[in-house]
């Protein structure tokens, strides 16, 4: 196993453009998680699927960012019309799904290495 | 809903030296919590996780952590520091499975 991987690792591009990134979780992890990082601060959560299906949104994540996992593997986040503002670090991951023992959750969350998107 | 709060944003210590780093967490029920690392162009990597089990957290790299209830503290401690500690670290509660993170913490370890 090769752990998470995402594609591109660095994309530049211009404002009003529209980016794709891809995220390849690890292979047996039903769950895909997306958040982003700008500098000097933690991650943030944008989104997460179980298998195919997008279980929750942040409010963060505005009506030009679109998530898919359509075959319940890779992922993809598109942003359309891409903004400054939209700088940051795409970051993904995967986990099991997450199990309520012993009063608390037990999933452990494996992070790719992150695409860092530069609009100009 | 939950939140934890780093209270440094920057520690510098001496190679050889402790490390003390540290975590305060807003929670609702019993937390699970971590600590991540994150160095220079490198993805995030998980040190240590608590889910109730121990209250004592033993990690890599040397790292562990303990969890107090009574102080809602999850402070993460080193006995002797590495230059190759130098790093973000974060402390991450998660709530309904997603992961909500802290500021983070710089290490800087002087030779």
């Amino acid at each position: 196993d090769t752990g998470v991987s995402q594609d591109p690792r660095h994309k530049i591009t211009k404002r009003g453009q529209n980016v794709t990134f891809r995220c390849d979780p690890i292979s047996e992890h039903n769950r895909l998680y997306w958040y982003r990082q700008t500098l000097g601060q933690g991650p943030e959560f944008l989104t997460y699927f179980q298998n195919e299906a997008q279980l929750e949104k942040s409010r963060l994540l505005s009506d030009r960012f679109s998530a898919e996992r359509p075959k319940g593997s890779f992922s993809t986040l598109e942003i359309q019309r891409t903004e400054q503002g939209d700088s940051a670090m795409y970051l993904c991951a995967s986990s099991l799904t997450s199990t309520w023992l012993a009063g608390a959750w037990t999933d452990t969350q494996y992070f790719g290495p992150g695409t860092r998107l530069t609009v100009l | 809903a939950q939140s934890v709060t780093q209270l440094d944003s920057h520690v510098s210590v001496s190679e050889g030296t402790p490390v003390l780093l540290r975590c305060n967490y807003s929670s609702s029920y019993s937390p699970s919590l971590f600590w991540y690392v994150q160095h220079p162009n490198k993805g995030l990597q998980l040190l240590l996780k608590y889910t109730s089990a121990a209250t004592l957290v033993k990690g890599i790299n040397g790292f562990e952590a303990e969890f107090k209830k009574s102080e809602t503290s999850f402070h993460l401690t080193k006995p002797s520091a590495h230059m190759s500690d130098a790093a973000e670290y974060f402390c991450v509660v998660s709530e309904g499975g997603k992961l909500i993170f802290g500021q983070g913490t710089e290490l800087s370890v002087k030779p």
